[in-house]
């Protein structure tokens, strides 16, 4: 089956440490991978995407993430974060020929001041 | 401002009792979709809609109706609402579903409980 995976389910940082969240899919050929960002009561917003061209993404606040296509893989990372990144953090793909996205379970973050 | 919204925000209500949720976009886009959000199963698809009076099952689709008459709206219908629908909902929005790397934007969610 077709499935986006997120394995780490609750990271807890200090502020300035380096974060890396790990999202795995399962589709072949082209597909497009997204991270999405939902703060504590807010609606998901997108930090990033990737469909084709440079696998190292940048997004907005920071962060990037890296296609890793051996590997099935597409990590978010951000090298010093702050206490405003506390949030959930959402993997989503779309696989090829297909409308929906699928998404990770989601990793929560907590960054401790 | 371009936005989805959606209404109402928060909803208590009681088994069987039918009840809609409503989604609208300004932003013209042709693809419109709901999402349930359930603790540790992340964002799950219940409809989507790809434009006018063109609407398709999603992952869990089971309980729930969908209509599209308008473009902008996408209503969400619980015919006879049971405990298993309590869930944090979303409605998301994007340009077409058909392009590589279209974007949704998402509704500030729907928390509906059902006793």
């Amino acid at each position: 089956a077709q499935s986006v995976s997120q394995h780490n389910h609750h990271v807890i940082l200090s502020e300035a440490a380096s974060l890396e969240l790990g999202c795995n899919y399962s589709y072949g050929g082209t597909v497009n991978l997204f991270w999405y960002v939902q703060y504590p009561g807010q609606h998901l917003q997108l930090l990033l995407k990737y469909f084709s061209g440079d696998p190292l993404v940048k997004g907005i606040k920071g962060f990037e993430a890296e296609f890793i296509k051996s590997k099935f893989s597409f990590n978010l990372r951000k090298p010093s974060v702050q206490w405003s990144d506390t949030a959930e953090y959402f993997c989503a793909g779309r696989a090829p020929g297909r409308r929906a996205l699928t998404f990770g379970s989601g990793t929560r973050l907590q960054v401790q001041p | 401002e371009a936005q989805v919204t959606q209404n109402p925000r928060y909803l208590i209500t009681v088994t069987g009792k039918k009840l809609t949720v409503t989604c609208s976009q300004n932003m013209n886009h042709e693809y419109m979709s709901w999402y349930r959000q359930d603790p540790g199963l992340g964002l799950r698809q219940i409809y989507y809609s790809m434009n006018v009076e063109v609407t398709d099952k999603g992952d869990v689709p089971e309980g729930y109706k969908v209509s599209r008459k308008e473009k902008r709206n996408f209503p969400l219908i619980l015919e006879s609402p049971s405990p298993n629908q309590t869930s944090l909902y979303f409605c998301a929005s994007s340009p077409s579903g058909r392009i590589a790397g279209d974007t949704q934007y998402f509704g500030p969610g729907t928390r509906l409980t059902v006793l």
